[in-house]
């Protein structure tokens, strides 16, 4: 019963590096989010994912991106790592869009340096 | 833009006490306001509100929502070392099929519950 399972956990990069954020869930759902979390400012949505092949800027899109190949899976890339972008970052998944309570991944914690 | 501003920011309270968390909002449109529990890891989900006045109720947590004044309170009774975490307030507008069930979030209430 995984539920939504985020990869890796912990990463520390330097400035300038790339590196990409796996989200899998195994309960079929269509819609994916990505999700930063940052002390004082909640969780900000930054890109989602309505069905496979499709993805949607969110709130705070800029220096990432997304892919959304298999249903299952949905991709969280930054391909130029910044100070900026140290967070918990945090994937989810609905059912639809039917205002279905979203399910969260544990997080990834990233730092870079 | 959206706004979501959820008080106090943070609580520390005893076992036994009883606990109130405010959420206010502003949306264009809104559908629905979700409650969730963010303990040391991912959010887990505690109500969907989406009609004033009717009490959502699991346990010693209860919810309401009052779309007149645009607000939630989400209650915590006869409190347990447990009920320690972050309480996520966040609201969703009335979209297209196209645009998903998008969440803006406030920034939380820590509360912390002592023995």
């Amino acid at each position: 019963n995984a539920g939504v399972t985020q990869t890796p956990k912990f990463r520390v990069l330097k400035t300038g590096q790339s590196m990409t954020l796996l989200c899998a869930q195994d309960m079929n759902h269509e819609y994916m989010y990505w999700y930063r979390q940052d002390p004082g400012m909640g969780l900000r949505l930054i890109h989602y994912s309505v069905g496979e092949g499709t993805t949607a800027k969110g709130e705070v899109p800029d220096g990432y991106n997304v892919s959304r190949l298999k249903k299952q899976n949905f991709l969280l890339g930054l391909e130029s790592a910044a100070p900026s972008q140290t967070s918990v970052y945090f994937c989810a998944s609905s059912y639809g869009p039917s205002y279905q309570p979203q399910h969260f991944g544990d997080g990834t914690r990233l730092s870079i340096l | 833009e959206d706004k979501v501003v959820q008080s106090p920011l943070s609580l520390v309270v005893h076992e036994g006490d009883t606990v109130t968390l405010n959420c206010s909002y502003e949306v264009t449109n809104f559908r629905s306001l979700l409650w969730y529990k963010q303990e040391k890891k991912a959010p887990t989900f505690l109500f969907m509100l989406t009609s004033s006045g009717i009490e959502k109720k699991s346990g010693r947590l209860s919810s309401i929502l009052d779309k007149k004044e645009l607000f939630s309170i989400l209650n915590i009774t006869a409190t347990q070392t447990g009920d320690s975490a972050i309480y996520l307030c966040a609201v969703t507008r009335m979209r297209s099929e196209t645009s998903g069930s998008r969440l803006t979030f406030g920034e939380g209430t820590q509360l912390t519950v002592n023995p």
